[in-house]
């Protein structure tokens, strides 16, 4: 089964508003990375979250890391039409030397 | 831009064809791969080349097979596709680690969407 899930699935929202999306994950991880991708092209790399850290910002995204319930999640502040993508949590498995990812997050910034 | 090309951007091609796909980084890595991304499912790695060895094949059939002559190059020959290979396929390529390719950050190329008749 995969590592990491995201919820929702599916996210609409109105331009300004902001976007939160969650993913969970099954085992002990090193890190923790969020990639977003436009539609037909390749994933772009947002921000990445260590197991020893609990939160981290960059810009407008805050991504939270909870290991004890094994989940993260991403906010997006003031959502911009720009910010319509896929959104993919990928996890570090401890040990695995590889990132397993997700099956995506699709939000929708509605002008 | 990413650092990472690809090409062809778009491919169709028939079962019986035999076609490649060609990765190239402009970023100094040593480690790169090759991902399956199709329609309703996670994105999917397919194989990972450290300093030009292969180090993981992820039970992939072998009429898909890599070739990496290089640490800035990699390919992916194809060879009697079948209709459900049809997907976007990925490269990417990380700086790695003196124990193996460093997952800290991987960055991606554009992709290649293949359709097999």
């Amino acid at each position: 089964s995969q590592q990491g899930e995201e919820d929702p699935q599916a996210l609409s929202i109105q331009e300004g508003e902001n976007a939160t999306m969650n993913c969970s994950y099954k085992t002990s991880i090193n890190n923790l990375q969020w990639y977003r991708q436009n539609s037909g092209r390749g994933l772009v790399h947002l921000i990445l979250i260590r197991s020893n850290e609990r939160e981290k910002h960059s810009g407008r995204l805050r991504v939270t890391l909870d290991t004890s319930k094994k989940s993260s999640s991403l906010l997006i502040t003031a959502s911009r039409a720009a910010d319509t993508a896929s959104y993919f949590c990928a996890t570090d498995t401890s040990g695995a030397q590889k990132l397993v990812f997700g099956q995506g997050t699709r939000l929708t910034i509605n002008p | 831009e990413t650092g990472v090309t690809q090409t062809p951007r778009h491919l169709v091609m028939g079962m019986t064809n035999k076609k490649s796909l060609k990765c190239e980084q402009h970023l100094g890595h040593n480690a790169m791969y090759w991902y399956k991304q199709s329609a309703k499912k996670p994105l999917e790695l397919m194989f990972v080349y450290n300093f030009k060895e292969q180090t993981e094949n992820n039970s992939v059939p072998s009429r898909f097979s890599p070739e990496c002559p290089n640490s800035s190059h990699l390919f992916l020959h194809l060879h009697t596709l079948q209709p459900e290979d049809s997907a976007l396929y990925l490269c990417a390529s990380s700086q790695d680690s003196a124990s193996g390719p460093s997952t800290d950050t991987q960055y991606f190329g554009p992709g290649t969407r293949l359709t097999v008749l």
